[in-house]
């Protein structure tokens, strides 16, 4: 049981190119989320999704896609990287009144 | 638009002594969460809260919910520095999107 795996954990990308964030969990959970942490301002909601084939926009989606295939799988996308972007990525996954983070992908735009 | 303020910002102190974390908001929430989070990683969940004026123990740690549901505090007795890391409330609304506070970074010297 690995729980919320995120992948890469790194990455630079310059100004304009596009790249996905890939967040994957096993505890058959129906609730995900995207979520960006900046210094001082705790974790902003981008977008999140309540099952498979339905998303819905949180606090701070411009830039970000998503899309729910399956239930276990729910990347993030960021259609042309600007250097407002560089952040903490987290992706959770929630059951009844729990959520789990993964280790997170630190985004660094130049 | 639902806001929780975290207070203090830093906190410092010394081994065995104790802190008390304030979240507050002008907002009713249906239940408030404590995650911890270290560097590196993502938040982890302490606790959550449901019912206006609940207190829950997790070992030193007291946490209680106001009586309102729009507050609440996180007390640590005798703080040790395995304690250290950044503390982190959150409100889930009756959409059950969560709205996380600012965080607390919490320092706990030998």
């Amino acid at each position: 049981n690995a729980g919320v795996t995120q992948t890469p954990k790194f990455q630079v990308l310059k100004t304009g190119q596009s790249m996905t964030l890939q967040c994957a969990q096993d505890m058959n959970h129906e609730y995900m989320s995207w979520y960006r942490q900046d210094p001082g301002m705790g974790l902003r909601l981008i977008h999140y999704s309540v099952g498979a084939g339905i998303t819905d926009q949180g606090e701070v989606p411009n830039g970000y896609n998503v899309s729910r295939s399956t239930t276990e799988d729910f990347p993030l996308r960021l259609l042309s990287a600007a250097p407002s972007q560089t952040s903490v990525y987290f992706c959770a996954s929630s059951g009844y009144n729990e959520q789990y983070f993964g280790p997170g992908t630190r985004l660094t735009v130049t | 638009t639902q806001l929780l303020e975290q207070s203090p910002q830093f906190l410092s102190i010394q081994e065995g002594e104790n802190l008390t974390v304030y979240c507050n908001s002008s907002s009713v929430f249906s239940s408030l969460q404590w995650y911890r989070q270290e560097p590196g990683e993502g938040p982890v969940l302490l606790v959550t809260v449901v019912t206006g004026g609940e207190v829950k123990k997790l070992k030193r740690l007291t946490f209680q919910f106001g009586d309102a549901r729009k507050d609440s505090s996180l007390h640590i007795t005798a703080a040790q520095p395995g304690d250290t890391g950044l503390y982190l409330c959150a409100g889930a609304s009756n959409t059950d999107k969560l709205i996380f506070g600012t965080g607390t970074r919490l320092q706990v010297f030998p």
